[in-house]
């Protein structure tokens, strides 16, 4: 039974535009949520993270939202660019980051 | 230095051979992973090592075998596998077992077992 799903296998935003991914989870322990940028042939690179106790933290073009009660979390680029063409993982920890359950990912195509 | 590093990059073997896969990190992180990511799925947990001790191993068969020998190296040594461990082998490191560190990962090593 997938804990985190991601529903959007893929996802195409025109440069400038916002992107948002989203991401569902089942299991209400879950207290660190986390997004992660991969490339093909790289390790996964972290973006940003949220604990439960906030429901929105922003990095720059990045900012994330997490709605407790839907256990729904989502990550909003803005504006999108083409070197964010990739696959990104959200990932969520029921004891603070140490043992992550990723979701499938969701491939974002950014056009020029 | 704020990268983790992991050798080979690709590993070919045999079901017969014994190989091992290297990790290291010189970020001062006293926590460290490994996983594994068959292709188009998500990254699986296989072990987690907290100030050298294995904390959490994720029922891997016992043909994977995990190795500390300092907090900024680690190792998976591997023997005997079977074709469908063909997989990317993902190391990951985080400050340490406390609250709210985000894992940082290497590049992988490719591995197909013949």
């Amino acid at each position: 039974d997938q804990q985190v799903k991601q529903n959007s296998p893929s996802l195409s935003v025109q440069e400038g535009r916002i992107s948002i991914l989203n991401c569902d989870y089942t299991n209400s322990m879950f207290d660190y949520f986390l997004w992660y940028k991969k490339y093909p042939a790289e390790g996964p690179t972290f973006l940003i993270s949220i604990s439960s106790i906030k429901d929105k933290n922003e990095d720059g073009r990045f900012t994330v939202f997490l709605n407790k009660s839907a256990k729904h979390l989502s990550l909003h680029i803005v504006p999108s660019q083409p070197g964010d063409s990739a696959v990104y993982f959200c990932a969520a920890s029921e004891d603070a980051g140490n043992m992550l359950t990723f979701g499938g990912g969701t491939r974002l195509m950014v056009k020029p | 230095d704020t990268e983790v590093t992991q050798t080979p990059k690709h590993l070919v073997m045999g079901m017969t051979n014994k190989k091992s896969l290297k990790c290291e990190q010189h970020m001062g992180h006293r926590a460290m992973y490994w996983y594994k990511q068959k292709a188009k799925k998500p990254p699986e947990l296989m072990f987690v090592y907290s100030y050298e001790k294995l904390s959490i191993n994720e029922s891997v068969p016992s043909r994977f075998s995990p190795e500390c020998p300092n907090s900024s190296l680690l190792n998976l040594h591997l023997h005997a596998l079977q074709p469908e461990d063909s997989a990317l082998y993902l190391c990951a490191s985080s400050r340490n077992r406390g609250r709210w560190n985000e894992q940082f990962f290497g590049p992988g090593t490719r591995l197909t077992v013949l």
